[in-house]
């Protein structure tokens, strides 16, 4: 069973980093099967896919449009864990911040966010 | 990237079916067989119940059913009970390797 379990504060003041940690048990971060993407929602916006990571004998990173400037996802194997860095953050920024893995077959990623972490509430106030 | 669009809410009373829509563009709902649903209700992290349009994941009850007609897709709930109560999303893969979510549609039971 796949569990992702979150990290991370959970206030952040306007123009710092927000940073949050996923550590994965019952698969790797490393695994050619999976991807592993950062997932916000606020009641302004809804769910929002901010980005992704994944192994494929090199490590790939897609980011949304929408954050591409400030986002930075990082995969740590020695963890077994990935983390979410976004630049410059903003009051707009607030939301429910989810990890979540895409299990991949041997031709494409098709079964999206099969396991969620429990979210994180971040909000960003001085 | 615009966000999908479903109606904000969907009401049905026990044991009638429910379909909640959700439209996109030929970029994304038209373009590719990569829709998804996720159920979540209150303080909750969202479920899987559908992908690839209609497939369902081990232990998703049969009474949800997918479908795609171009650009809009559909999620089903047959036999509706209480526990069914909750907010559904639809989501599709974007070309560029991104995915985009609909809005959100709040199911009520009567």
């Amino acid at each position: 069973q796949v569990r992702l379990q979150q990290s991370g504060p959970g206030l952040v003041k306007p123009s710092q980093t927000l940073s949050l940690t996923c550590a994965i048990s019952g698969d790797s971060v490393s695994s050619t099967s999976a991807a592993w993407s950062w997932i916000r929602q606020s009641p302004s916006r809804g769910l929002e896919w901010l980005g992704r990571t994944y192994y494929r004998s090199k490590w790939y990173y897609d980011y949304a449009v929408a954050v591409k400037s400030r986002i930075t996802i990082n995969p740590d194997t020695s963890n077994n864990q990935f983390s979410l860095q976004l630049n410059s953050v903003t009051p707009d920024d607030t939301a429910v911040y989810y990890c979540a893995r895409t299990y991949c077959d041997s031709t494409r990623c098709h079964i999206t966010f099969d396991y969620w972490g429990q979210g994180t509430l971040v909000t960003v106030s001085s | 990237q615009s966000a999908l669009t479903q109606p904000a809410s969907v009401s049905g009373s026990p044991g009638q079916s429910i379909t909640i829509s959700c439209t996109g563009t030929s970029s994304d709902v038209g373009g590719y067989n990569l829709v998804s649903w996720y159920q979540q209700h209150p303080g909750k992290a969202p479920k899987l119940m559908i992908y690839d349009v209609d497939k369902r994941p081990s232990g998703v009850s049969n009474r949800f059913s997918g479908s795609k007609s171009g650009n809009t897709a559909s999620l089903t709930i047959s036999g509706l009970q209480a526990e069914d109560e909750a907010n559904y999303h639809c989501c599709s893969y974007v070309s560029s390797r991104t995915w985009v979510f609909g809005g959100g549609t709040k199911v009520t039971v009567l």
